[in-house]
Order: structure tokens, then C-alpha cells, then sequence
């Protein structure tokens, strides 16, 4: 099962910036969150990850609360390329470990 | 960053058939994971694959309806063995790889198959 909750779906204006919550109430002191976005009919994209600090690239920035049960994925300056399923997932930051999706939340930018 | 390749990008086959994909690394990779998604559908796992081993399957999934070769560290197949049109899906290679500051999986472009 996955160990995450997102919304099913959310829509956002062009240009506004998008922001995408999701809960892990369970995660173990050594997962990280992650996300991934997949964009129609392509394989997942990695986005950003991170532990418990904040964490920013140049695509988003990763808010993870104090108590780290659950993070809001911000895309700053949503354009219509943005509109995709996004994902947030928890897993250790070491090894192989798999990724385990769940339903994720379908992203909608509205012109 | 990983890039992957895989064939066919896409098939029409007809039930009772079996259909082999392919899927190539630009870099040599300890494991590959193969990844399920049905229409409408999240991903699902259904094995990973090492190289030089038999593969793990999940849940659900058996070796006899999706055998798996993986003969080097940059290439690996999944046979969808005797269709049927349950397995209408896109199915999507993966790849992990980690250093000491990141571990990041990046999938392929994946293989959109329909059964008739």
C-alpha cells in the first residue's frame, strides 16, 4: 500500500503558483519524500526530494513540516506544461529501493 | 541522469500472443525495475530485475505470464506471455541509481500495448 495521501485532483491559473499537498503521517526516520510528475502518455519525472529541511531546484520547492507528516510540493509559475499527474513518495534515500506510487494528484493549469 | 530507451514504443497484438520489450540503459545499472500501468491507472511494480540473477516478482505477478531476461547491466526484456485484453497497458522500464547524495530511479518513455 502506498504511504501517502494526495488529493485526487487540483486545478491552478496560469502563472499563479501551484501547490500541491500530501500527507505521510507514517514515514520512518529514514525516508525521504519524493515526487515525481507524469505528464501524459510519458514516463514519471523526477522532480525534487528531501529529508526534513526545505529544499528548492530550479523546477519546485519542497516544504516538509517540523514534524515531517506531510509536504507541499510549490511549482512557483505554473504554465500549461505543468498540467500532469504528480506523485509524492516516501522511501530511504539509500540502496535500491523501489518506488512504490500511489494515486497521486491529477494537476489541471487553467489558462 | 539515465537515459533509457525502450521497444516497441507501441503494439497492437491479438489475444493469445506474446510480445517481448526491450529496454536499453545508457549506463550499466545494478538493478531495473518494470512497472505496469493500466488505463486510468497508477503504476504498479511487477518485478526487479538483477543482473546475473532471477528476478523478483511482486504480488500478483508471476515469471510464467511475464518472464524477464536481464543478460547485462544496460539491457533487460519483459515478455507479456498469451495475452489477453487484461493486459492492455503501458508498460515502463526503470532504472535506480545512487551516489552519496542522491538516489534517483528515471524511468523510460515506455511501451503502449493493446490486445484485441
Amino acid at each position: 500500500d502506498a504511504k501517502t495521501t494526495q488529493p485526487p485532483s487540483m486545478d491552478c491559473a496560469e502563472g499563479r503558483a501551484a501547490n500541491l499537498p500530501c500527507n505521510h503521517s507514517t514515514i520512518s526516520g529514514n525516508e525521504y519524500v519524493y515526487w515525481y510528475r507524469q505528464i501524459h502518455s510519458q514516463g514519471p519525472q523526477y522532480i525534487i526530494h528531501g529529508l526534513k529541511n526545505n529544499e528548492t531546484n530550479e523546477m519546485a520547492s519542497l516544504i516538509i513540516t517540523e514534524d515531517r507528516k506531510s509536504s507541499t510540493l510549490i511549482l512557483p509559475h505554473a504554465t500549461l506544461r505543468d498540467t500532469a499527474v504528480y506523485y509524492c513518495i516516501v522511501r530511504p534515500n539509500f540502496g535500491n529501493e523501489k518506488l512504490t506510487f500511489g494515486t497521486g494528484t491529477r494537476l489541471t493549469i487553467i489558462p | 541522469s539515465a537515459v533509457i530507451s525502450q521497444k516497441p514504443s507501441r503494439d497492437i497484438c491479438q489475444r493469445g500472443t506474446s510480445l517481448t520489450i526491450q529496454c536499453q540503459v545508457d549506463s550499466q545499472v545494478t538493478m531495473m525495475f518494470w512497472y505496469r500501468q493500466q488505463p486510468g491507472q497508477s503504476l504498479t511494480l511487477i518485478a526487479t530485475a538483477n543482473q546475473g540473477s532471477e528476478a523478483t516478482y511482486e504480488s500478483g505477478f508471476v515469471i510464467d505470464k511475464f518472464p524477464i531476461s536481464r543478460p547485462n547491466l544496460t539491457f533487460s526484456t519483459l515478455t507479456v506471455s498469451n495475452m489477453s485484453p487484461e493486459d492492455s497497458s503501458i508498460y515502463l522500464c526503470s532504472v535506480n541509481q545512487a551516489t552519496s547524495s542522491y538516489n534517483e530511479q528515471f524511468f523510460g518513455p515506455g511501451t503502449r500495448l493493446t490486445v484485441l
